[in-house]
């Protein structure tokens, strides 16, 4: 299994300011990915932050609006620019190990961050 | 795309009762497939898993079946308690993809 950490674990933000949220892994892997989940909604996924590259993002997300940083296979950081209270959300970082001698994949989720946009 | 279909909430059953929670998906190839629970409060958890067709994960007298012919993977308890009173994720993974999550639902039982 992989053990995920985030940090901040919560904030409450300006509107206007950015947050950047950092992730850190307990192993190297290769696929890493953030999404966010509003106030009583599903997970949606932001972007895979690719080692080394630029980030992949999903239809509705831009760059300018959540830059990611992947400086190595242990660490990631989102940041959450220009806010207004619709980006209040729960930010989760996610990993996938593979399993290869056993033909698994699994996916696991850091504790995530709660942000609140006043 | 991929996609997965859960059936609307909330589900509102009293304890003892019969769950089930509906959930099919639209893929290509053969994901794998999951469901999550959170519960109020906390993050998200792996409840279940099936990685092929006709295998059935389980867990705490959850179970769901991945039904290949009808792509379904259904959610059922015998006998649910006040402490299943959650939010219900369907997801499924695909090789070089990330977890693609249903709406979710949520169950409410009550004593």
């Amino acid at each position: 299994s992989a053990v995920i950490s985030q940090k901040p674990s919560r904030d409450i933000c300006q509107r206007g300011t950015s947050l950047t949220i950092q992730c850190q892994v307990d192993s190297q892997v290769t696929m890493m990915f953030w999404y966010r989940q509003q106030p009583g909604q599903s997970l949606t996924l932001i972007a895979t932050a690719n080692q080394g590259s630029e980030a992949t993002y999903e239809s509705g997300f831009v760059i300018d609006k959540f830059p990611i940083s992947r400086p190595n296979l242990t660490f990631s950081t989102l940041t959450v620019s220009n806010m207004s209270p619709e980006d209040s959300s729960i930010y989760l970082c996610s990993v996938i190990l593979v399993f290869a001698d056993r033909g698994l994949r699994e996916q696991y989720f850091g504790p995530g961050t709660r942000l609140t946009v006043t | 795309g991929d996609s997965v279909t859960q059936m609307e909430g909330p589900v509102t059953l009293s304890e003892e009762a019969f769950l089930t929670i509906n959930c099919t998906y639209t893929a290509t190839g053969y994901p794998s497939l999951f469901w999550y629970v959170q519960y109020p409060g906390e993050g998200l958890q792996l409840l279940l898993k099936a990685t092929k067709a006709d295998d059935k994960g389980s867990n705490k007298g959850f179970e769901a079946t991945y039904r290949k012919e009808t792509t379904s993977f259904h959610l059922e308890k015998g006998s649910v308690q006040v402490s299943d009173s959650a939010v219900y994720f369907c997801a499924l993974l695909q090789a070089g993809t990330a977890l693609i999550f249903g709406k979710g639902t949520t169950l409410s039982v009550s004593s």
